[in-house]
């Protein structure tokens, strides 16, 4: 089964501080994203990438920088941390392949002091 | 204003029961649809797509879509405790490579099987 992992699982930082959130996908699927997750507010998309080297914004990129450096990588890096990016982030991969099905990773439960 | 909503909120059914869940667009723009559920504590899983007119089954969960009314809808037949989960439905314009092929998001229903 197609298997995308995070790290670190958990983090707790600093508001203004730098958090970087990895995650690694091992589907062979050009397409990566990532999402944060409220109470209420379902699945918001951050950033997205089609291929390496290169990433889109999406519905809510202020405040995070991505970065695909290949295939199988993509980061989301958080350079002023803040309050209000408390939440769990999500990392998922699809395919044309896979019937462009979304593969979720487990999680990132971020909370910013 | 949300573009994808479901509803209900909340659901609770028996063990073996039927559990049923709606998904409204706004945007007739809207071709293709998904359904998927999370586990408490894990990301979410796809169960399955819809993406023509009418029902597609899948082992105990049917959906149907109907791009007139803009409605899809996804049913569990002989509920488990272990379907107990949130359900997301998901929708997009378009497939291909590009802005449109986001998938715009539901809110969820909290699905509750008690044994």
């Amino acid at each position: 089964e197609a298997a995308v992992t995070q790290s670190p699982r958990s983090k707790v930082a600093v508001t203004g501080g730098k958090v970087t959130l990895s995650c690694h996908q091992t589907n062979n699927h050009d397409y990566m994203y990532w999402y944060r997750q409220d109470t209420g507010h379902g699945l918001r998309l951050i950033h997205y990438s089609y291929v390496a080297d290169s990433t889109e914004k999406g519905d809510i990129p202020d405040g995070y920088k991505a970065s695909r450096p290949s295939q199988e990588n993509f980061s989301l890096i958080l350079e002023l941390a803040s309050l209000s990016q408390t939440a769990v982030y999500f990392c998922a991969s699809s395919d044309a392949g896979d019937s462009y099905e979304q593969y979720f990773g487990p999680g990132t439960r971020l909370t910013v002091l | 204003q949300q573009k994808v909503q479901q509803s209900p909120e909340s659901l609770s059914v028996p063990e073996g029961g039927m559990a049923s869940f709606n998904c409204t667009s706004s945007d007739r723009n809207f071709q293709y649809f998904w359904w998927y559920r999370q586990h408490s504590g894990e990301g979410p899983k796809a169960l399955m797509s819809i993406f023509s007119d009418g029902d597609k089954k899948e082992g105990r969960f049917t959906a149907h879509l109907n791009k007139a009314s803009l409605h899809v809808s996804l049913h569990i037949r002989d509920s488990q405790p272990s379907d107990s989960a949130l359900y997301f439905c998901a929708a997009s314009e378009d497939l291909n490579v590009g802005d449109n092929s986001k998938l715009i998001w539901g809110l969820g229903t909290s699905l509750v099987v008690n044994p």
